[in-house]
């Protein structure tokens, strides 16, 4: 199966701060990877499909980057609203996998 | 607008099975592949599978092969995930989510089913 490795598994964040998290496949995916982003008590959300497409209604503060083995979701001018657990999901092998996750918490 | 409304908390016995649902609106039914996404308290997310509900072609995870059963009722618009021989291992949230097009993502998700194992 394809590993997706995320660091950091948290982050200690304040509002206004760039925020940058990895996102690494033990195999060649493509930019067949998505961002999720989870709140507390709440279903995942997507945010960045495609490796670097931002969907609907997503705020152009959230940036996804990368091809290969390697991406990246940056979050420029971090907001409170955005504290939550983000995850990374590769779609181009089967089975499909998610990344353990990256944790923001305030300062 | 599309919605996806899974059923309640359920408590099995371990050995059991139990049947979750999903019911879906907003869209026709047939056009989405269905999949399942299961999220143990406190930990990451696993996909187990998918069904397409025109067809009933059924794509798992290797791991999930014997444990879930993907199914959809084409008269109701609902898409159904029995999961059986219940363990505690299997005690956490199942989340039906739908993509609209191969490459889009994960885009509308149900709230979620938390089913508890216990005796």
């Amino acid at each position: 199966n394809t590993v997706m490795t995320q660091s950091p598994t948290s982050m200690f964040i304040s509002v206004g701060d760039r925020v940058t998290m990895n996102c690494k496949a033990s195999q060649n995916v493509g930019t067949n990877v998505d961002w999720y982003q989870q709140k507390t008590g709440q279903s995942p959300k997507l945010l960045i499909y495609g490796a670097s497409n931002r969907y609907t209604g997503v705020p152009d503060r959230f940036t996804g980057s990368g091809s290969g083995t390697d991406f990246t979701l940056t979050i420029s001018n971090m907001q409170a609203e955005d504290l939550a657990v983000y995850y990374c999901l590769q779609y181009n092998y089967n089975p499909w996998t998610f990344g353990g996750g990256t944790k923001l918490e305030l300062k | 607008q599309v919605n996806l409304l899974q059923s309640g908390a359920a408590l099995v016995k371990p050995g059991a099975s139990v049947k979750l649902s999903c019911k879906a609106s907003g869209y026709t039914f047939t056009d989405y592949y269905i999949h399942w996404v299961k999220q143990s308290h406190g930990k990451s997310l696993e996909w187990i599978g998918y069904i397409n509900p025109n067809s009933d072609y059924t794509n798992y995870n290797e791991k999930f092969k014997s444990k879930a059963t993907l199914t959809v009722d084409k008269s109701t618009n609902t898409a159904y995930m029995e999961l059986s021989r219940l363990t505690s291992e299997d005690s956490a949230t199942y989340y039906c989510t739908i993509v609209v097009y191969y490459g889009l993502g994960f885009a509308y998700w149900g709230q979620g089913t938390l089913v508890t194992v216990s005796s």
